[in-house]
């Protein structure tokens, strides 16, 4: 079935350095994306979003990437710091104006010191 | 801002007992939703409102499990009776409607167990 899914798991970077947290969609009728960051004991903190006529969008130090031709959606966070330690999820709606949206499994960013 | 609100933010009760679970969303929000976390399942919806009427409750696992929303202000997951398998941490999620798509809101979550 359509699924959203994340390459890896867990994913460590040294503070100031740059965290790339990848999301492969398989739904080709998707046109929008969000990013939500989930600290411990939280619920999930929307980050950004962009919707399927975009390929870049920017916030503050966040980035994300959308390519529609592999089907892969990006997080780009500048400058990582200790309290960027999360968990990272993608979720895409189903297209179609549809209200519900899918969530992948989560990517564990640990940052080193 | 107030955020989304649940109430309590854990439960410990035995199996067999019901559970009713609260959630106030932001003010103004058209829709509500209802996820289950675990870890082997990650985030599932459950239930989602649209103008306090129930829109898809086909992520609802089984009759045990019931959701309400008298008003737009405030809703209700119920499990009843509850087994250890439904421990979870349960999120209600709420956002507003526009032409345009919008992200949910999330609360912190109920911490549900089951003994």
């Amino acid at each position: 079935g359509e699924n959203v899914g994340l390459h890896l798991p867990t994913l460590s970077v040294q503070e100031g350095d740059n965290s790339i947290i990848n999301c492969a969609y398989s739904n080709s009728a998707s046109d929008y994306f969000i990013w939500y960051k989930q600290e411990s004991g939280k619920g999930p903190q929307f980050i950004i979003d962009i919707r399927s006529n975009m390929d870049k969008r920017q916030g503050q130090r966040v980035t994300v990437l959308l390519n529609k031709t592999v089907k892969h959606l990006s997080l780009q966070i500048a400058a990582t710091q200790p309290g960027d330690s999360a968990v990272y999820f993608c979720a895409e709606n189903m297209g179609d104006r549809d209200d519900k949206i899918i969530f992948g499994k989560g990517t564990r960013l640990h940052i080193l010191p | 801002d107030a955020g989304v609100i649940q109430s309590p933010r854990h439960e410990v009760t035995e199996m067999g007992q019901e559970v009713t679970l609260r959630c106030k969303p932001i003010s103004g929000h058209d829709y509500l939703f209802w996820y289950r976390q675990t870890m082997m399942r990650g985030l599932e919806l459950l239930i989602y409102f649209n103008n306090n009427v129930p829109i898809d409750d086909s992520g609802m696992p089984e009759d045990r499990f019931s959701a309400k929303m008298p008003n737009a202000s405030f809703s209700t997951l119920k499990i009843q009776p509850s087994e250890p398998r439904d421990s979870a941490v349960y999120f209600c999620a709420s956002r507003a409607f526009r032409d345009s798509n919008q992200p949910q809101h999330f609360g912190d979550g109920t911490r549900l167990s089951i003994l």
